[in-house]
């Protein structure tokens, strides 16, 4: 069975410091990876995703995240934090063929202080 | 371009009563998911559907109907037997093999008055 762990239900950062957000995963065949942000009161959008490949993978509005498979964990980082990066942030996890079954964290909010 | 769109927006539904929400999508994507959020919870799948005309019940199913009459629409109905049903509910849309992600609609927040 698949499923998502995101530390910390919610993460607050000075604009300009380091934003890390972390996200461990447990699966039984290879994984897909996601994150997605989510603005008050909107859907969700993908931020970056995980397939093959390269480990360390790059995203939207300056956010990456690594994937290790040996600490089973995806986080997402940005070295400065903007005032817009305030928002929701979920981790996911599915895995084969399709995007069945996604299966998504519980959500770290993320506030920015001036 | 293309997207999700559902509507409405915002729903209030009074106790006893069936609603019904709208979700159409002009990507072409195979697969559709419906979701409930709820403050802490993250997201909670309701119903998804990989082709038209067949469905199946996700982890929260009980109280909610859907169908796939169309490739491009994908209705959720809450039923009266839905007994906590305020909520955020969200539409959703993927290829259906490979890693793509899904794409999400905006949203609909229905509320019991």
């Amino acid at each position: 069975a698949q499923s998502v762990t995101q530390l910390g239900s919610h993460v607050s950062v000075s604009e300009g410091a380091l934003v890390l957000l972390r996200c461990n995963y447990s699966s039984s065949v290879p994984p897909y990876l996601f994150w997605y942000v989510q603005y008050p009161n909107q859907g969700l959008q993908l931020l970056l995703k995980y397939t093959t490949g390269a480990t360390l993978v790059k995203g939207i509005n300056g956010f990456e995240a690594e994937f290790k498979k040996s600490e089973t964990s995806f986080h997402l980082t940005k070295p400065s934090a903007h005032m817009s990066d305030a928002a929701e942030y979920f981790c996911a996890v599915s895995h084969g063929t399709g995007g069945f079954k996604t299966i998504f964290g519980a959500g770290t909010r993320l506030f920015v202080k001036a | 371009d293309g997207g999700i769109t559902q509507s409405p927006k915002y729903l209030f539904r009074k106790e006893g009563q069936n609603v019904t929400l709208s979700c159409e999508q002009n990507l072409n994507h195979d697969a559709m998911y419906w979701y409930r959020q709820d403050p802490g919870q993250g997201l909670r799948l309701i119903y998804y559907s990989q082709i038209v005309n067949d469905f199946q019940k996700g982890d929260i199913a009980e109280g909610y109907s859907v169908s796939r009459e169309k490739k491009e629409s994908f209705p959720l109905t809450v039923t009266s037997a839905q007994k906590n049903p305020t909520a955020f509910y969200l539409c959703a849309s993927s290829i259906a093999t490979g890693g793509y992600g899904y794409t999400f609609g905006s949203g609909t927040r229905l509320t019991v008055v």
